[in-house]
């Protein structure tokens, strides 16, 4: 079963320091990867997907994540924090071949010291 | 600005009651999900539909959960009876499973 773990259920950077979400998946079959945001009181939002195509994908408000199959990584990186993206970090998989649902990890809460 | 919509924000009702949640997708996208956040398991799926079909509903607790949709425009989920392990927000989000847009969700807590 295809799976995702999110390394760090809490993450606190500075403002303007660089954020680093980890993410690592298990997959039997080649997978499609995504990372959502949550603000307060809100629905998810997609930041980004990889679906095979570059390895490096570039997302919403400045974040950008790479798939590394050798470590079956996904990790969400932006290079200056800011108060705006405080907020929950799922990452997600898609669930297994003629994949027709995503599997979501459990969440990083980030927050941005000022 | 096409957005998901959830009726209601939040509701507060009594073990036993029935509860509906009903949620209006985005005009066009034929994929809806239904999905319950909690803090003890995270976002769990209930179920999902397309062109109105159910496809999966295996996360969902058969005896007391059931989801519909009506027509394009309208999904339900109901509880029935509800009971406090039913507390969590509950999410709708349309498109497709690789885009999904989200609602921002109906708060549940029975009491």
């Amino acid at each position: 079963a295809q799976s995702v773990t999110q390394l760090g259920s809490h993450v606190s950077v500075s403002e303007g320091a660089l954020v680093l979400l980890r993410c690592n998946y298990s997959s039997s079959v080649p997978p499609y990867l995504f990372w959502y945001v949550q603000y307060p009181n809100q629905g998810l939002q997609l930041l980004l997907k990889y679906t095979s195509a570059a390895t490096l994908v570039k997302g919403i408000n400045g974040f950008e994540a790479e798939f590394k199959k050798s470590e079956t990584s996904f990790h969400l990186t932006k290079p200056s924090a800011h108060m705006s993206d405080a907020a929950e970090y799922f990452c997600a998989v898609s669930d297994g071949q003629g994949a027709q649902k995503l599997v979501f990890g459990q969440g990083t809460r980030l927050t941005i010291n000022p | 600005d096409a957005r998901v919509t959830q009726t209601p924000r939040h509701k507060v009702t009594e073990m036993g009651q029935e509860v509906t949640m009903r949620c209006q997708p985005i005009l066009g996208h034929n994929t809806v999900f239904w999905y319950r956040q909690t803090m003890m398991q995270g976002l769990e799926l209930l179920a999902y539909f397309r062109n109105r079909a159910p496809l999966d509903d295996s996360g969902m607790p058969k005896d007391r959960f059931s989801a519909e949709m009506p027509d394009a425009t309208l999904a339900t989920l109901k509880i029935q009876p509800s009971e406090p392990r039913d507390s969590a927000v509950y999410f709708c989000a349309s498109g497709s499973w690789y885009e999904q847009y989200f609602g921002p969700g109906t708060r549940l807590t029975v009491t």
